[in-house]
């Protein structure tokens, strides 16, 4: 198993750019979610999903989109990139049953000019 | 949510046990205790969790008072891989805050 798998692993954009940060799982979980750490801070939930065709909104939401159209897959889109969104973003996964525990990708480090 | 209090640091000599606190005193009664920790700038990795008893597995011991308000965490020997970050959650999928950064000293 690879675990959770995040691309790419480093990305320079320009403000107002979009992109897509990729996340897949093969481990079958079906709770998956995006973090993001900025330098010296702890990890806030950004968005979540407990399954196919199923996401919710975390704690900063804001700027980013998701979809799961698999349970494989949890593409994190940033739809017009600004400076505060440089941050590391984590993507992690789990069962969903109350004691699961997550499993999280190696991050991939954004930085927005 | 039941929200986490941690110191920011803390050191310890290497072979020593490394005692880490957590303060979670709004926890709700079904509100498991989980640790993780992020070495470096890694992902978190999982350490351990519990809900009232105490729990030991291969990498740590976790000891939850009586009231459930608190916890410690128990490294029994400290080696200078285990400097890192270390947080204390107690709704498994939420925000983990800034955890307690903990030093091995050699």
């Amino acid at each position: 198993n690879a675990g959770v798998t995040q691309t790419p692993k480093f990305q320079v954009l320009k403000t107002g750019q979009s992109m897509t940060l990729q996340c897949a799982q093969d481990m079958n979980h079906e709770y998956m979610s995006w973090y993001r750490q900025d330098p010296g801070m702890g990890l806030r939930l950004i968005h979540y999903s407990v399954g196919a065709g199923i996401t919710d909104q975390g704690e900063v939401p804001n700027g980013y989109n998701v979809s799961r159209s698999t349970t494989e897959d949890f593409p994190l889109r940033l739809l017009s990139a600004a400076p505060s969104q440089t941050s590391v973003y984590f993507c992690a996964s789990a069962g969903v049953k109350g004691t699961d525990t997550q499993y999280f990708g190696p991050g991939t480090r954004l930085t927005v000019l | 949510d039941a929200k986490t209090t941690q110191p920011p640091s803390m050191d310890c000599a290497e072979g020593r046990a490394a005692n880490l606190p957590c303060n979670h005193s709004t926890i709700s009664g079904n509100e498991y205790v989980y640790w993780y920790r992020q070495i470096h700038s890694q992902g978190p990795q999982y350490i351990i969790h519990g809900l009232k008893n105490n729990e030991t597995n291969e990498m740590a011991s976790l000891i939850i008072t009586e009231d459930r308000k608190s916890s410690t965490l128990i490294l029994p020997h400290a080696t200078l891989r285990d400097t890192a970050v270390y947080y204390c959650i107690v709704k498994e999928k939420l925000t983990f805050g800034t955890g307690t950064r903990l030093t091995i000293i050699p």
